[in-house]
């Protein structure tokens, strides 16, 4: 059963702070790792989509990079800023009898102070 | 362009009583799914349609839900006899093709007393 995990479950940080949020995951049967940002009380952002044959993928201050092998995902977030403050979810997708799917950890909620 | 739209956004019931929560996916988008983020259990995935149809509906919580796309559009997700178990909010998300980038709804926020 695939797991994904998110540690630590919390961050505070002064802004201008570059950060790097982990994610791991069990299995490396995946076809592609999305992070996801939620602000409280509403759905979720779709931040960065890594397809499994790539390494990395990078928009604005965020990068992101996978490596299947070792299952692990980082999310690198540059001069960090209050508006960075929200829950970030990283999920892997996968298919599972004949569903495709994701598979999300329990978030990392990030608080940035000005 | 519009995006993935919800409703309603927030639903009280009463136990034992049915609800049917809607999505509607962006134009165009042959995926749909549904999620169910509650405190406890993070966020679950319930079930998947590839144009109309599930090919698997066992992430479904119990045989009190059910759920259905027609025209390769909108979903409907109905919960029957509501117990408090199912207070959470239900994510709906749709994506272009298959294992694609998946877009998400704000949500339903469903309410049992």
């Amino acid at each position: 059963k695939q797991e994904v995990t998110q540690i630590p479950a919390a961050l505070s940080v002064p802004e201008g702070e570059n950060l790097v949020l982990n994610c791991s995951f069990t299995d490396s049967a995946i076809y592609n790792l999305q992070w996801f940002r939620q602000d409280p009380g509403k759905g979720l952002t779709s931040l960065l989509l890594i397809q499994s044959s790539q390494r990395e993928q990078t928009s604005g201050r965020l990068n992101a990079s996978l490596d299947k092998s070792s299952g692990r995902s980082t999310l690198y977030i540059a001069a960090s800023q209050p508006g960075d403050s929200a829950t970030y979810l990283c999920a892997v997708g996968l298919t599972q009898g004949g569903s495709e799917k994701l598979v999300f950890g329990k978030g990392m909620k990030l608080t940035v102070n000005p | 362009g519009a995006g993935v739209s919800q409703s309603p956004s927030n639903k009280v019931t009463e136990k034992g009583k049915d609800v049917e929560l809607r999505c509607d996916p962006i134009s165009g988008h042959t995926a749909l799914y549904w999620y169910r983020q509650s405190l406890g259990q993070g966020l679950e995935f319930l079930i998947y349609f590839q144009g109309n149809s599930a090919p698997d509906k066992s992430g479904l919580p119990s045989d009190r839900f059910s759920a259905e796309r027609t025209g390769g559009s909108v979903s409907t997700l109905t919960i029957q006899r509501t117990q408090q178990e199912d207070s959470a909010v239900y994510l709906c998300a749709s994506s272009p093709n298959t294992y694609n980038e998946q877009f998400f709804g704000p949500g339903t926020r469903l309410t049992v007393l």
